[in-house]
């Protein structure tokens, strides 16, 4: 049983530019959650989907940010016209079932030069 | 908003030594989760705990979870070199269904 891909595991920008990244869940897994970490730091809450629905996007700023998460194909996170502060590593999770253990992917190092 | 501060954030210690990592939040949390993440990797799932004062063990790994379920600690006996990287705690909040990450430690254990 794979584990959670994404990809791609780097992805370099120009700022202005857009970036998607993408997340397959594990097998059987319909939620899926992404977290933003910075160098030395720990992982920060983004936004959590279920299939076709965003359940909670609190921590996603409001403006250059999306995700969805489509009924058939991967979870995109999508960062329009990016600046260098979106420099980070991008991580996906996904679990069962609501509350449920989360296992994650290896990340998407994005950097905005 | 929930916050879970990690103790300490830095720690270097000799092999075979112990050594506890703290996790501790003025929140209530339905579960705590604690992961071990390496350079250029995601977290791995180490344990959850879900009752107040659960205690589990992973070899020489003990996890604790507060009879409040507020905290929880993690110790490690015999430290070894393979137990270096980044010690993330992690709780659900009730009701919220999303996992709250702690500060982190940061583990280097010398041979």
């Amino acid at each position: 049983n794979a584990g959670v891909m994404q990809n791609p595991r780097h992805l370099v920008r120009r700022r202005g530019q857009e970036a998607r990244l993408r997340c397959s869940p594990m097998k059987g897994h319909s939620h899926v959650y992404w977290y933003r970490q910075l160098p030395e730091e720990g992982l920060k809450f983004m936004v959590y989907l279920q299939k076709e629905n965003i359940i909670d996007e609190s921590g996603m700023p409001k403006e250059r940010f999306s995700a969805e998460f489509p009924k058939e194909g991967p979870s995109i996170l999508r960062i329009q016209q990016v600046v260098r502060g979106d420099s980070a590593a991008y991580f996906c999770a996904s679990s069962p079932q609501r509350a449920a253990e989360a296992f994650f992917g290896q990340g998407t190092r994005l950097t905005v030069v | 908003t929930q916050l879970l501060e990690q103790s300490p954030q830095f720690l270097s210690i000799q092999e075979g030594e112990n050594l506890t990592v703290y996790c501790n939040s003025s929140s209530v949390f339905s579960s705590l989760q604690w992961y071990r993440q390496e350079p250029g990797e995601g977290p791995v799932l180490l344990v959850t705990v879900v009752t107040g004062g659960e205690v589990k063990k992973l070899k020489r790994l003990t996890f604790q979870f507060g009879d409040a379920r507020k905290d929880s600690s993690l110790h490690i006996t015999a430290a070894q070199p393979g137990d270096t990287g980044l010690y993330l705690c992690a709780g659900e909040a009730a009701g919220t269904y999303k996992y709250i990450f702690g500060t982190g430690t940061r583990l280097k254990v010398l041979a």
